[in-house]
């Protein structure tokens, strides 16, 4: 069974702190990684992708991978109200068919 | 415009009854998915396509039906309705599986 787990949250952080969101997955032959950012009621949107050990940045964002430990996270710097939402961390099946997805982080940002 | 639609994005209806969901996109993607969004489970995966008339089951297929008879439409059928099967339906998108996808607005089902 394919797994990826994510804790649910609440996370909640003060406005202008780094929201650091987490995520493990179950199969070694995961190749690609992303990240999605979903508001209440509506779609997922895609923020970030990664696909080699090590950081990646885009913006206030920044992915991690550690392939080794099985471990994606997500820092969120300068964390804002508007980044109050659910994070979905997916991952891709060995075969390359689809991608599996978490259950997501809630995360909360207070003014 | 939007590159993903769904139809409709609201529908109530009876235990019993077949529900065809529309998904509609204009990106000229090759592969498409339906997934559900239930609390507590996630987004799990019911039918995906590689291509037209290229379809395959997914986690939880048991019910759902699809159809792909052009590149942008990719339709997901409920064959007969069950209230375990209100849920919100998500389609998504990619042109390479090693992409991320794109989604639509999403479909809430309610079945009563």
């Amino acid at each position: 069974q394919k797994e990826v787990e994510q804790n649910s949250g609440p996370l909640s952080v003060p406005e202008g702190a780094i929201a650091s969101l987490n995520c493990t997955y179950s199969d070694r032959g995961s190749q690609s990684f992303f990240w999605y950012r979903q508001y209440s009621g509506k779609s997922p949107e895609l923020i970030m992708s990664i696909y080699s050990n090590g950081d990646k940045e885009d913006g206030r964002f920044t992915a991690q991978l550690n392939k080794a430990s099985q471990y994606v996270s997500l820092l969120i710097r300068d964390s804002q109200p508007s980044d109050s939402a659910t994070y979905l961390c997916a991952v891709n099946t060995f075969d390359g068919q689809n991608f599996v997805f978490g259950p997501g982080t809630r995360l909360s940002v207070l003014p | 415009d939007a590159g993903i639609t769904q139809s409709p994005r609201h529908k109530v209806t009876e235990t019993g009854t077949p529900v065809t969901l529309r998904c509609h996109q204009t990106e000229n993607h090759r592969y498409m998915y339906w997934y559900r969004q239930d609390p507590g489970h996630g987004l799990r995966l019911i039918h995906y396509s590689y291509g037209v008339k290229d379809t395959d089951k997914g986690e939880v297929s048991d019910g759902y039906s699809v159809s792909r008879s052009k590149t942008e439409d990719f339709l997901l059928t409920l064959e007969s309705a069950t209230s375990s099967q209100t849920s919100v339906y998500f389609c998504a998108s990619n042109g390479d599986r090693a992409q991320g996808y794109t989604f639509g607005s999403g479909t809430r089902l309610t079945v009563v």
